[in-house]
């Protein structure tokens, strides 16, 4: 069965002061993973997807197969960065559709001045 | 409208009593999420709907819980003969490809 573990509940840095959020997964096939993100009195929304190695607002993710890991990082936090950070994992595909969207238990991100 | 609507925004009710949730999602998306956020938790898995497939129901806590979808419109969650325990902000969300999903604004549902 597919799981996505975030095993810190909360993630305190100081701002300028790298950060990593961590997730790691359990699926058997080729897992397909996203972070999303929710601020403050806003809506969950895409951050970024492991499949377009991209970095958005300073942050980057690389797929680990190896440890089967996606940990989340950014090198110099920014207090604007508070929020709550959810590691997803979309799970097996059939008949042609999507699968299922499976969420960790998000981590809570807060960056002091 | 452009986004996932969800209504009510805030619904509070009576231990014992039925509530029913509505979920509008993006026209056109064939995927249909319901996710269950208690106070400081994450995200729970409820239900989920991918065009006509059958819905996967794995992540309902009860039988007290049922979902609807109509076609690849509207949804209900239904919760009967609420409890306590089931305050929390119940989240929709609905994507189209495999890649983005989209969330509503969620109804925060309190049983007193």
């Amino acid at each position: 069965a597919q799981r996505v573990t975030q095993p810190e509940k909360l993630l305190s840095v100081f701002k300028g002061a790298p950060v990593e959020l961590k997730c790691n997964y359990s699926y058997s096939g080729s897992p397909e993973l996203f972070w999303y993100v929710q601020y403050s009195r806003q809506r969950l929304q895409l951050l970024l997807r492991h499949i377009s190695r991209e970095s958005i607002k300073g942050f980057t993710a690389d797929l680990n197969k190896g440890e089967t890991s996606f940990h989340l990082k950014k090198p110099f936090a920014q207090e604007e960065d508070s929020a709550m950070y959810y590691c997803a994992l979309r799970g097996p595909y059939y008949g042609g559709s999507q699968g299922n969207l499976i969420f960790g238990k998000g981590t809570k991100l807060s960056v002091k001045p | 409208g452009a986004g996932v609507s969800q209504s009510p925004s805030n619904k509070v009710t009576e231990k014992g009593k039925d509530v029913e949730l509505r979920c509008d999602p993006i026209s056109g998306h064939t995927a249909l999420y319901w996710y269950r956020q208690r106070l400081g938790q994450g995200l729970e898995f409820l239900i989920y709907f991918q065009g006509n497939s059958a819905p996967d129901k794995s992540g309902l806590p009860s039988d007290r819980f049922s979902a609807e979808r109509t076609g690849e419109s509207v949804s209900t969650l239904t919760i009967q003969r609420t409890q306590q325990e089931d305050s929390a902000v119940y989240l929709c969300a609905s994507s189209l490809d495999s890649y983005e999903a989209f969330f509503g604004q969620g109804t925060r549902l309190t049983v007193v």
